[in-house]
């Protein structure tokens, strides 16, 4: 049972647009979303996070939207740089119980 | 500050032996993690430790698998008599203490096992 779901594989988006990558939930006990970035034969990197208690937050270039009716949350990223080609990972959890459980990822690729 | 560490980063071994992977928390986490990643899929979580302590095993496999995370010295994930099922890239992450942030987890570079 996929809880957490990445609907899509793969994205390309030209430099300096916007990339926004969505992620999907169904356990509606999740109350921490984050997303994480990770490139080939490397660990994930933390990126961002969120609390169900909010509905949007913004670092940098990055701003992560949170629509709990929906169980839906999108990273956008703007503007889109190469260096943000890479496989990124939305992952949720439970407060309180600290695993997190992870959707299948989506490889993001910035052309030049 | 160094972050998290993971030893070996490639370990290849036949069916039927052991495999030992070793992780070092960031300094000053006190919570360790391993997920393991296959193919083509998401990180699946096996198990979570404080110090001497495990504290959720619900997504280690009953059997072959254990983990620890001692004292003094890094988590160790040991497989007993590994198969080629069990070929695949196992993370370590660690977080600081509750109340500090906990959620964000910090992964480590991985040990991708393979078996023969």
């Amino acid at each position: 049972d996929q809880q957490v779901k990445q609907n899509s594989p793969s994205l390309s988006v030209q430099e300096g647009r916007i990339s926004i990558l969505n992620c999907d939930y169904t356990n509606s006990m999740f109350d921490y979303f984050l997303w994480y970035k990770k490139y080939p034969a490397e660990g994930p990197t933390f990126l961002i996070s969120i609390s169900s208690i909010k509905d949007k937050n913004e670092d940098g270039r990055f701003t992560v939207f949170l629509n709990k009716s929906a169980k839906h949350l999108s990273l956008h990223i703007v503007p889109s740089q190469p260096g943000d080609s890479a496989v990124y990972f939305c992952a949720a959890s439970v407060s309180g119980n600290e695993k997190l459980t992870f959707g299948t990822g989506t490889r993001l690729t910035i052309i030049p | 500050n160094a972050g998290v560490m993971q030893n070996p980063r490639h370990l290849v071994r036949r069916r039927g032996q052991e495999a030992r992977l070793r992780c070092s928390p960031m300094k000053g986490h006190s919570h360790v993690y391993w997920y393991r990643q296959l193919p083509e899929e998401g990180l699946k979580f096996m198990v979570y430790l404080q110090k001497e302590n495990i504290i959720d095993e619900s997504g280690m496999p009953k059997e072959r698998f254990s983990a620890e995370f001692p004292k003094e010295g890094p988590s160790i994930l040991r497989i007993q008599q590994v198969v080629r099922g069990d070929s695949a890239a196992y993370f370590c992450a660690s977080s600081p203490p509750k109340g500090s942030r906990s959620y964000e987890q910090y992964f480590g570079p991985g040990t991708r096992l393979t078996v023969t």
